[in-house]
């Protein structure tokens, strides 16, 4: 099994602050995918990132994925609250199960 | 709303007692997923059905764990003699084959605590 190692695990920040998480891994992998999961419940496909170097925006979320795919970042500008929540990465491992990692779990103030 | 649905929501059971859970997909979508999530983890595969057919089971899923997709639709999940560890969050997800990058809708979830 590939880990997805995630960094940092919590993250707690002020309204309007800019932030970054991280997915890092040894192995490479085809594609990547970051989940956003609130509180109960399930998680929330926000991208897939599938060429090195890769950089996809949502909105006031980039994403990047490594030159050599093996890792991946998510950058959020001007947090607010309704960003709140853990933010997962995953691989689909031989195209059915996906491998998580353990998460970010991000907190905003107002 | 069409999107994966799952019943019940939550549910306190007893050390020793069956539960089962349900779920069910995206009407079009003849794959379909079972992952169990624990507090401050990522969620961990359990078993995947392409239609009616079973056809991976993670090594976490123990003899007491079964699940069915009788007719390739909705998916029972049961756990047998529940123990105190089986306590989690145990989500169901659909998927259509030969979409790229198979792309996976995620229900609610069921969340489980035994006693």
């Amino acid at each position: 099994t590939q880990l997805l190692e995630q960094s940092p695990q919590f993250l707690s920040i002020q309204e309007g602050e800019n932030l970054t998480v991280y997915c890092n891994s040894s192995s490479v992998f085809s594609s990547l995918q970051w989940y956003r999961q609130e509180p109960g419940e399930g998680p929330v496909l926000l991208v897939t990132v599938v060429t090195g170097g890769e950089v996809k925006k949502l909105k006031r979320l980039t994403f990047q994925f490594g030159d050599a795919r093996k890792d991946s970042s998510l950058h959020i500008t001007a947090a607010q609250p309704g960003d709140t929540g853990l933010y997962l990465c995953a691989h689909n491992q031989a195209g059915t199960a996906l491998i998580f990692g353990k998460g970010t779990t991000l907190s905003v103030s107002s | 709303d069409t999107g994966v649905s799952q019943d019940p929501r939550h549910k306190i059971t007893k050390r020793g007692q069956n539960v089962t859970f349900r779920c069910d997909p995206i009407s079009e979508h003849n794959r379909l997923y079972w992952y169990r999530q624990t507090l401050g983890q990522g969620p961990e595969f359990l078993t995947y059905f392409q239609n009616e057919a079973q056809l991976e089971k993670s090594r976490l899923l123990s003899d007491r764990f079964s699940a069915e997709r009788p007719k390739g639709s909705f998916s029972t999940l049961e756990i047998q003699r529940t123990e105190q560890g089986d306590s989690a969050m145990y989500l169901c997800a659909s998927s259509l084959t030969g979409v790229i990058y198979n792309e996976q809708f995620f229900g609610p979830g069921t969340r489980l605590t035994v006693l």
